[in-house]
């Protein structure tokens, strides 16, 4: 039982490469949402999807997009990385039904020089 | 409004001690306020969620102390131990479709052997 499984763990890019951070759920749940971790700043909400095909802006949306074709996969792409997306990504998931716990991954540490 | 405050950043307390870590709200259609608990080079997990039905939830060693007039709520772990030391962050949701949920910006907990 994986549950929530991030690849890769660990990444380091240049500033204005390109690269995509995977997600996937066993759990067939039907929400999905990626985080931001920064120090001090808690979990910042980038984009989530609430079905298979849709997907929604969150709180920090700005030079991530990200696609759900299949209902288990999140994935969630920079197109020309920046210093300041230096961070921890996580990936969580949650069934439909309301105030159901979210499910987190361990984390993609990600560092841009 | 769509801020959970959180305190202390950072917390010490010996091993038998009582851990107290605080947050507040201004957003009152909020009406799910779990707290989640992460070891280093880990995702959040689950630890106690409570609803504003009820002002206290108990789950072993764990309380959950809910002010609703106040629009605060605290975790309470009782008779610390060190395999407790870990990030705690503070959480609410609105009770949408999206299940989206605002972090605190975390506690970091030590407890001393």
């Amino acid at each position: 039982n994986a549950g929530v499984t991030q690849t890769p763990k660990f990444r380091v890019l240049k500033t204005g490469q390109s690269m995509t951070l995977l997600c996937a759920q066993d759990m067939n749940h039907e929400y999905m949402y990626w985080y931001r971790q920064d120090p001090g700043m808690g979990l910042r909400l980038i984009h989530y999807s609430v079905g298979e095909g849709t997907t929604a802006k969150g709180e920090v949306p700005d030079g991530y997009n990200v696609s759900r074709l299949k209902k288990q996969n999140f994935l969630l792409g920079l197109e020309s990385a920046a210093p300041s997306q230096t961070s921890v990504y996580f990936c969580a998931s949650r069934p439909g039904q309301r105030h159901q716990p979210q499910h987190f991954g361990d984390g993609t540490r990600l560092s841009i020089l | 409004q769509q801020q959970v405050k959180q305190s202390p950043q950072s917390l010490i307390v010996q091993k038998g001690g009582i851990s107290i870590i605080n947050c507040a709200y201004e957003n009152t259609a909020f009406d799910y306020f779990p707290w989640y608990q992460q070891f280093p080079g880990k995702g959040p997990a689950l630890l106690i969620a409570i609803r504003p039905d009820v002002s206290e939830k108990k789950e072993g060693r764990f309380t959950i102390s809910f002010n609703k007039s106040a629009k605060q709520f605290s975790l309470h772990i009782m008779d610390s131990q060190p395999g407790d030391s870990a990030t705690y962050f503070c959480a609410a949701s609105a009770g949408s479709n999206t299940g989206k949920l605002i972090f605190g910006q975390g506690t970091t907990l030590q407890v001393k052997p």
